[in-house]
């Protein structure tokens, strides 16, 4: 059974910690994205990951880091930099060709405490 | 700058009704042009997409229309149902690129 999951659904940071959300995909799919999701803002580009071992800021990437060690996984690290992290998460994944279907997972929903 | 203008930013919507959002897009790069829906606490799926060389593409209820001149393109909705109450995002992409660009999204209310 294809698809993308991501865990946990909900999280919840304490100021000044960083936490790191976690996207797994097992459609064989080169590329893979993070986006936030704030109300009436759309999907927002915060990295994107071509292949295995390299990855591209996109439009809002201050405060968020990521790594691309495996195909399959694309985590994603919410900094004690990012002041406004409180957002829905995410993650999606799409073959190579750039015309093709994102595929989207469940999403992360992180709460500051 | 945003690329892909989507309208209206909510919609509601009677029961056996039609629902029509629309987007415009500037780059005339852009060939590929999907709709995604999503539901409360959901990813957004594909719902139907398609590409310049054809003005229409029809599944089921739901409907594309795409103006490649006016550059625009929009979801139509048929017989509105309370199951169809989502949000909807219009995206655009070109060959070559892998990000598409997202319109801000359409909160459709469909009331029984």
């Amino acid at each position: 059974d294809g698809g993308i999951t991501q865990s946990p659904k909900y999280l919840f940071r304490k100021e000044g910690q960083n936490v790191t959300l976690s996207c797994e995909q097992n459609l064989n799919h080169d590329a893979m994205y993070w986006y936030r999701q704030d109300p009436g803002q759309g999907l927002r580009l915060i990295y994107y990951s071509q292949i295995v071992n390299d990855f591209q800021k996109g439009d809002i990437a201050e405060g968020y880091s990521v790594s691309r060690e495996k195909k399959e996984s694309f985590p994603l690290t919410v900094t004690s930099a990012q002041k406004n992290p409180t957002a829905f998460y995410l993650c999606a994944s799409s073959t190579q060709t750039g015309q093709e279907t994102q595929y989207f997972g469940p999403g992360t929903r992180l709460l500051v405490l | 700058q945003q690329q892909v203008k989507q309208s209206p930013q909510s919609l509601i919507v009677q029961k056996g009704g039609i629902s029509i959002i629309n987007c415009a897009y500037e780059n005339t790069a852009f060939d590929y042009f999907p709709w995604y829906q999503q539901f409360p606490g959901k990813g957004p799926a594909l719902l139907i997409a398609i590409r310049p060389d054809v003005s229409e593409k029809k599944e089921g209820r739901f409907t594309i229309s795409f103006n490649k001149s006016a550059k625009q393109f929009s979801l139509h909705i048929m017989d509105s149902q309370p199951g169809d109450s989502a949000t909807y995002f219009c995206a655009a992409s070109k060959g070559g690129s892998y990000i598409p660009t997202f319109g801000r999204g359409t909160s459709l209310i469909v009331h029984p």
